[in-house]
């Protein structure tokens, strides 16, 4: 069982839709979880970033980190075209530095 | 937000030769970088971790004599991929810890490398 399980998707929704990209993870140990964009042939873009649980917003984006079920999901409000991409989960403990990445779900927004 | 910059973006060598690949934090002090590479529709899979003044972690698998890491200052590391064969063909990608935010990670735009 990988550590970080996510849907590959792809996950196909129509403009202005509500998006909602979750991951599962496995170590309770996990306390920091940030949520990245990628773009095909690029380097991942930080989206969102969260320490321990609650919720997160940052305009159209939404992170929500429930501990108690390893269960964390990004939300994006009035999807555009330009949301598709591969967004990656990722997560590490306090003492660990390196990040432990879900398998990125694949987004087509179509106008 | 934090800029992380690699150089080259893109590289193609003959099999046999070494490549290095810079990797620099453009405005913010990065005591940790790390070194993945990434398959075609696959999640990066860490290779190194790289610490300012010190020897690289190298995970599980990962060949430290093939891929030299050096990370010689607070804003750059170098990965050099040396004899370079087509199965080192992929996609590289670095990131730096920010110092003053210890678990935020920015990544680098990535260096695509191919070898024939």
């Amino acid at each position: 069982q990988k550590e970080v399980e996510q849907d590959p998707g792809p996950l196909s929704v129509p403009e202005g839709a509500i998006v909602s990209l979750n991951c599962t993870y496995s170590n309770s140990a996990f306390q920091y979880f940030m949520w990245y964009r990628q773009y095909s042939r690029k380097g991942p873009e930080l989206l969102m970033y969260t320490y321990s649980s609650g919720n997160k917003e940052d305009g159209r984006f939404t992170a929500q980190v429930d501990k108690s079920s390893k269960y964390i999901s990004l939300f994006i409000r009035d999807s555009q075209p330009s949301d598709s991409a591969t967004y990656l989960c990722a997560m590490t403990d306090t003492g660990r530095r390196a990040l432990t990445f879900g398998s990125g779900t694949r987004l087509q927004v179509q106008p | 937000g934090a800029v992380v910059s690699q150089h080259p973006s893109r590289v193609i060598c003959k099999s046999g030769t070494s490549v290095k690949i810079e990797c620099r934090s453009l405005d913010f002090q990065a005591t940790t970088m790390f070194w993945y590479r990434q398959f075609p529709k696959q999640s990066l899979m860490l290779m190194a971790t790289s610490n300012e003044g010190s020897k690289a972690t190298y995970e599980q698998g990962v060949e430290k004599d093939k891929f030299l890491i050096n990370h010689a200052s607070l804003t750059l590391s170098t990965l050099t991929v040396t004899s370079a064969h087509p199965e080192d063909s992929s996609f590289y990608i670095c990131s730096a810890r920010d110092r003053e935010t210890s678990e935020t990670q920015y990544f680098g735009p990535g260096t695509r490398l191919l070898v024939l």
